[in-house]
């Protein structure tokens, strides 16, 4: 069975400082990979995936994310954060072909202050 | 709005009592998802089907949950018999299956309160 693991719980950062939230998966075979974020009060809602291809992948609002086979890895960048990027953010696997249930990463919660 | 909609957005109920969950998928979306997610947890998987069959069940189903979706479009999650561990945000999400290729929309959930 798979596994997400997102070290990062709680990520403060002030408007325009960069980010990296941290996400780990556990699986034997290729996978899908997802970011979800959910602002305060609001659904989840899909940052961006990747299915194949170009391991850098770009998303929504400047965010963008990188899958490195190797370190079964799929981090999740901003080069300069808004206060309105405030939220929670999940990283999201599933076995690649399946098209089944995603499982999830704990979640970071990151607040940006102005 | 053509989004994944919940009903109801909240419901406070007693112990023991029967709690019945409604999910109205996208339309043209043929695979439907149940999901559970506690306070600082990610979303659990519960359940899913395609079309109006269930294709998998999550160990955390226990047999007080039932989910339905008879015609293939909305679908409902019952729980009978409820506990205060029932306590959760319970999410839908459909997608369309193409492929293996699965980009699944999340609904608004229903929060569940059992006193």
């Amino acid at each position: 069975a798979q596994s997400v693991s997102q070290h990062n719980h709680h990520v403060i950062l002030s408007e325009a400082a960069s980010l990296e939230l941290g996400c780990n998966y556990s699986y034997g075979g290729t996978v899908n990979l997802f970011w979800y974020v959910q602002y305060p009060g609001q659904h989840l809602q899909l940052l961006l995936k990747y299915f194949s291809g170009d391991p850098l992948v770009k998303g929504i609002k400047g965010f963008e994310a990188e899958f490195i086979k190797s370190k079964f890895s799929f981090n999740l960048r901003k080069p300069s954060v808004q206060w309105s990027d405030t939220a929670e953010y999940f990283c999201a696997v599933t076995p690649t072909g399946t098209a089944s249930k995603l499982t999830f990463g704990t979640g970071t919660r990151l607040q940006v202050t102005l | 709005d053509t989004g994944v909609s919940q009903d109801p957005r909240h419901k406070i109920t007693k112990r023991g009592q029967n709690v019945t969950f409604r999910c109205d998928p996208i339309s043209e979306h043929n695979r439907l998802y149940w999901y559970r997610q506690t306070l600082g947890q990610g979303p659990e998987f519960l359940t899913y089907f395609q079309n109006e069959a269930q294709l998998e069940k999550s160990r955390l189903l226990s047999d007080r949950f039932s989910a339905e979706r008879p015609k293939g479009s909305f679908s409902t999650l019952e729980i009978q018999r409820t506990e205060q561990g029932d306590s959760a945000m319970y999410l839908c999400a459909s997608s369309w299956d193409f492929s293996g290729y699965n980009e699944q929309f999340f609904g608004p959930g229903t929060r569940l309160t059992v006193l």
